[in-house]
């Protein structure tokens, strides 16, 4: 069974970088049918998708948050991974990191979610 | 400010319907069927429950159903049960890699 588990800092001071990691456990990251993707939830709020990645290293970012993200892949340790830089309040969510089905495009297997407060 | 729009509240009782809407536009629910429903319980992780407008994945039950008709898709829970009380948030790619979601509609079990 297919798990992902999210792990980084949980507090992280104003300007600076969030870091986060998904790891993929119960099947491969390379896998051709997938994209693996971030997405977060400001408290009380909905959901902002944030991007995705291929196991090739092709990404794709939501233009709303493009100039500051980067996802990036290790196929090696079956893990991919989030920098958002220049961090202020507004970006205090909890961030989930999910499967992206590219054949009917939808986000099936999702971790259990990693708060993440921004704060001096 | 979601891209896609959702009343924010739905309730019912035990046994009867609810109907949630989603609304978006020509760019992504209009424009692909690609739209996809999640259930989120307080503290959870979304789970997915509907995918491809209507489809529901192994596991769900049939009392959750989907529909589309122009730029807004609905979600109907029948037979509402205790545990279908969540949040519900819709969701539709909307071209080039990216996915819109809906504000989320709380779902209230009488």
């Amino acid at each position: 069974q297919l798990q992902l588990q999210e792990s980084g800092p949980g507090l992280v001071k104003p300007s600076e970088t969030l870091s986060l990691t998904c790891t993929v456990s119960g099947g491969s990251i390379s896998s051709s049918s997938y994209y693996w993707g971030w997405i977060r939830q400001p408290p009380g709020k909905g959901l902002e998708f944030i991007g995705s990645i291929y196991y090739s290293g092709t990404t794709y970012y939501n233009p709303s948050l493009k100039s500051r993200v980067t996802i990036s892949v290790d196929t090696s340790k079956n893990q991919f991974s989030l920098k958002l830089s220049s961090v202020t309040a507004a970006d205090t969510a909890v961030y989930y990191c999910a499967r992206r089905d590219i054949v009917v495009e939808n986000l099936d297997v999702w971790g259990k979610g990693t708060t993440v407060t921004v704060s001096s | 400010q979601s891209a896609l729009t959702q009343p924010p509240s739905a309730s019912g009782s035990p046994g009867q319907s609810v109907t949630i809407s989603c609304t978006g536009t020509i760019s992504d629910v209009g424009g692909y069927n690609y739209v996809s429903w999640y259930q989120q319980h307080p503290g959870k992780a979304p789970k997915l429950i509907i995918y491809e407008v209507s489809k529901r994945p192994s596991g769900v039950p049939d009392r959750f159903s989907g529909s589309k008709s122009g730029n807004t898709a609905s979600l109907t829970v029948s037979g509402l049960q205790a545990e279908d009380e969540a949040d519900f948030y819709c969701s539709s790619y909307a071209g080039n890699n990216n996915f819109v979601f809906g504000p989320g509609t709380k779902v209230t079990v009488l």
